[in-house]
């Protein structure tokens, strides 16, 4: 049972480039979430779902969009990379009123 | 304006005595409290939850408290092991939005 996977783990990106993060789970949880974790910023939320095709934003939306096209995938994208964008994403899965189970995270940087 | 704030980034205890994580929030609509360890490189794994209804929920070592009227949670360890040794994260749900809001960590160290 692999829980929750992202893809890929590590990136380096120019700014202004683009590219999608892949979070996969395998435990049919409605409710999925995008994080960003920066130092001494703890975990922000950036868009989340709570079922297929539907997607909210989260604390710092801004510069990212979000897909929801099936219930275990939830694809975040960057479509013009900014070096404010450097940090590690998570994803993280669950049903209602349970705690969220994540992934490892992907690093990124932006030059 | 930060909802979830964890007002130190750091402890230091000895190993086989207690470990005190704190925890504040200011949004009174929040109903569900729980608590994350996270090691380097790897995603945070769930460690103990309480909701609003109760004020203290225990699971072997861990043990949390809620006190609502002071918007404080707290996270006891006893006795900590090095193991231990970790980022502790508070996070906090409103069930009205499925949101989960986190604090800034707390990187406890235990000493052996």
């Amino acid at each position: 049972n692999a829980g929750v996977t992202q893809t890929p783990k590590f990136r380096v990106l120019k700014t202004g480039q683009s590219m999608t993060l892949l979070c996969a789970q395998d435990m049919n949880h409605e409710y999925m979430y995008w994080y960003r974790q920066d130092p001494g910023m703890g975990l922000r939320l950036i868009h989340y779902s709570v079922g297929e095709g539907t997607t909210a934003k989260g604390e710092v939306p801004d510069g990212y969009n979000v897909s929801r096209l099936k219930k275990q995938n939830f694809l975040l994208g960057l479509e013009s990379a900014a070096p404010s964008q450097t940090s590690v994403y998570f994803c993280a899965s669950s049903e209602e009123y349970q705690p969220q189970h994540f992934g490892d995270g992907t690093r990124l940087s932006i030059l | 304006d930060q909802q979830v704030k964890q007002n130190s980034p750091s402890l230091s205890v000895q190993e086989g005595r207690i470990s005190i994580l704190n925890c504040d929030y200011t949004n009174s609509m929040f109903d569900y409290f729980l608590w994350y360890k996270k090691y380097p490189a790897e995603g945070p794994t769930f460690l103990i939850s309480i909701s609003s209804i109760k004020d203290k929920n225990e699971d072997g070592r861990f043990t949390v408290f809620l006190n609502k009227s002071a918007k404080h949670l707290s996270l006891h360890i006893v006795p900590s092991q090095p193991g231990d040794s970790a980022v502790y994260f508070c996070a906090a749900s409103d069930s009205g939005t499925y949101k989960y809001i986190f604090g800034t960590g707390t990187r406890l160290k235990v000493l052996a």
